[in-house]
C-alpha cells in the first residue's frame, strides 16, 4: 500500500471556524509533511514531522497547528484563517529524512482543497 | 541549496520524445537531482533521481553532464496523459525539498 489519504477532499470554512485536516499513511514511513499550494504555484513546505516530532516549522502562522498523534497520522488544525489561506493543502510521507545526499521519495496525498470565506 | 531554472512551459505531440532541461549552476557536491510530476488537483509524484551520468527507470531517463550544472529529463514517446507540471529539484536545504516553478508540459494529439 503506497497510498497517502487525506480527508476531507474539499473544505469551506468561515474565518471564525475551527476545522482539522487529516492525513494517514500505512507505509511505515517515519517522516510526514504538510505543504500548501496556491493555484499555478509550486508546493510550499509548511511543517515536517520526523519520528512523530516536529522537526521543521517554516515560520507558519499560529492559526495553523500541526499534530502527529502517531506514526501513521498527521493532522493540521485550522483556526481563524484568512481568505488568503485558501489553497490546496498537501500531505506527504517518506521513509525518513536526510539533510544531504539522496532524498527519500516523498509520497503525496491528493490534497484538501480549502476555501476560506 | 542550488536554485533551479527550467522552462515555464513546453508543447509536444503524442508519440514524440520530450526533453526538459533544468539549470542548477550552484549545485553542491552532495546534492542529488530529483524530478517530480504533478497532475492538476493531485499531489506531486516522484519520477526519478540521479547524481551523475544517466539514470533510467520505466518512466523516464535523467541525463546529468559531468559538470552537473544542468540535467535533462527525457520522456520517451509521450501520450496525452503525460500532460502535467514537471518539477526539477536540486539538493536539500536543511533536509527540505524546495520545489521550483516547474515546467508545464502540454501534449497534443
Amino acid at each position: 500500500d503506497t497510498e497517502v489519504t487525506q480527508t476531507p477532499k474539499h473544505l469551506v470554512m468561515g474565518m471564525t471556524n475551527k476545522k482539522s485536516l487529516k492525513c494517514e499513511q500505512h507505509m511505515g514511513h517515519r517522516a510526514m509533511y504538510w505543504y500548501k499550494q496556491k493555484a499555478k504555484k509550486p508546493p510550499e513546505l509548511m511543517f515536517v514531522y520526523s519520528y512523530e516530532k516536529l522537526s521543521i516549522n517554516e515560520s507558519v502562522p499560529s492559526r495553523f497547528s500541526p499534530e502527529c498523534p502517531n506514526s501513521s497520522l498527521l493532522n493540521l488544525h485550522l483556526h481563524a484563517l484568512q481568505p488568503e489561506d485558501s489553497a490546496l493543502y498537501l500531505c506527504a510521507s517518506s521513509q525518513g529524512g536526510r539533510v544531504q545526499g539522496p532524498t527519500y521519495e516523498q509520497y503525496f496525498g491528493p490534497g484538501t482543497r480549502l476555501t476560506v470565506t | 541549496l542550488a536554485k533551479t531554472t527550467q522552462p515555464i512551459s513546453m508543447d509536444s505531440y503524442e508519440g514524440q520524445e520530450v526533453n526538459i532541461t533544468c539549470s542548477h549552476n550552484n549545485i553542491a557536491t552532495n546534492d542529488y537531482i530529483t524530478w517530480y510530476q504533478q497532475f492538476p488537483s493531485q499531489g506531486p509524484r516522484f519520477i526519478i533521481q540521479g547524481y551523475k551520468t544517466k539514470v533510467t527507470n520505466e518512466v523516464a531517463s535523467l541525463f546529468i553532464p559531468a559538470d552537473r550544472k544542468s540535467s535533462t529529463l527525457s520522456l520517451p514517446r509521450v501520450s496525452l496523459s503525460d500532460t502535467a507540471v514537471y518539477y526539477c529539484l536540486a539538493g536539500l536545504q536543511g533536509g527540505k525539498l524546495i520545489f521550483g516553478q516547474g515546467t508545464e508540459l502540454s501534449v497534443k494529439p
